[in-house]
């Protein structure tokens, strides 16, 4: 099993819709999460941290975590087609800063 | 926040030849990574240094692999021999340690995309 699963796509979109992404994770004591954002050929951008149980809201983007059923969650909100990319979920284990990426999940938001 | 430099960005080198990549973290970042990442594959991670040292490397390819981070600034990874497998993107990353929300959100430079001929 691996630490870090995402289903890698393409998941297709029409634009203005909600893109709505899963990931999950193996270490239940896991404390950090990380959702990044990755054009081709480029690297990879931070766009939401989460920390505790619940919804946190920025903007397009909202992530979801819960703990108990170990999977985390990203919505983009009236999805536009430069959301087009590949979304990398990272998850950091209680023991220091140890950050594990899943395999990513790509995006296509079509006009 | 401010960036993470690296360089080269892009380093074409033949087969068994010896080639080495540079990272300049954010100041004041004790926590720097490097990780390798694949084409249509997550980064996986090769090393991690808390300041100066070693604080994970089981992933690197300790034959052909090196890295170092003197004074716990700057970094530089080094693989010799290069094999055609070798071939992905090199990407640097910087953290905090501790804080209030964990200090853990890593910020990356822009990746050294190597090809192995």
């Amino acid at each position: 099993q691996k630490e870090v699963e995402q289903n890698s796509g393409p998941l297709s979109v029409p634009e203005g819709a909600i893109a709505s992404l899963n990931c999950t994770y193996s270490d239940r004591v896991s404390q950090s999460f990380f959702w990044y954002r990755q054009y081709s050929g480029k690297s990879p951008e931070l766009i939401m941290s989460i920390y505790s149980n619940g919804d946190k809201e920025d903007g397009r983007f909202t992530a979801q975590l819960n703990k108990a059923s170990q999977y985390v969650s990203l919505l983009i909100r009236d999805s536009q087609p430069s959301d087009s990319a590949t979304y990398l979920c990272a998850v950091n284990k209680a023991a220091g800063n140890k950050l594990t990426f899943g395999g990513g999940t790509r995006v296509l938001v079509k006009p | 926040e401010a960036e993470v430099a690296q360089s080269p960005r892009y380093k074409i080198t033949e087969k068994s030849q010896a080639v080495a990549f540079w990272c300049d973290p954010i100041s004041g970042r004790a926590t720097l990574y490097w990780y390798r990442q694949i084409l249509g594959q997550g980064p996986e991670l090769l090393v991690r240094f808390q300041d100066e040292s070693v604080v994970d490397d089981s992933q690197l390819p300790k034959d052909r692999f090196s890295a170092e981070r003197l004074k716990g600034v700057d970094s530089t990874l080094k693989i010799q021999p290069a094999e055609l497998g070798d071939s992905a993107m090199y990407l640097c990353a910087s953290s905090r340690t501790g804080g209030a929300s964990g200090g853990t959100e890593a910020f990356f430079g822009q990746g050294t995309r190597l090809t192995v001929v």
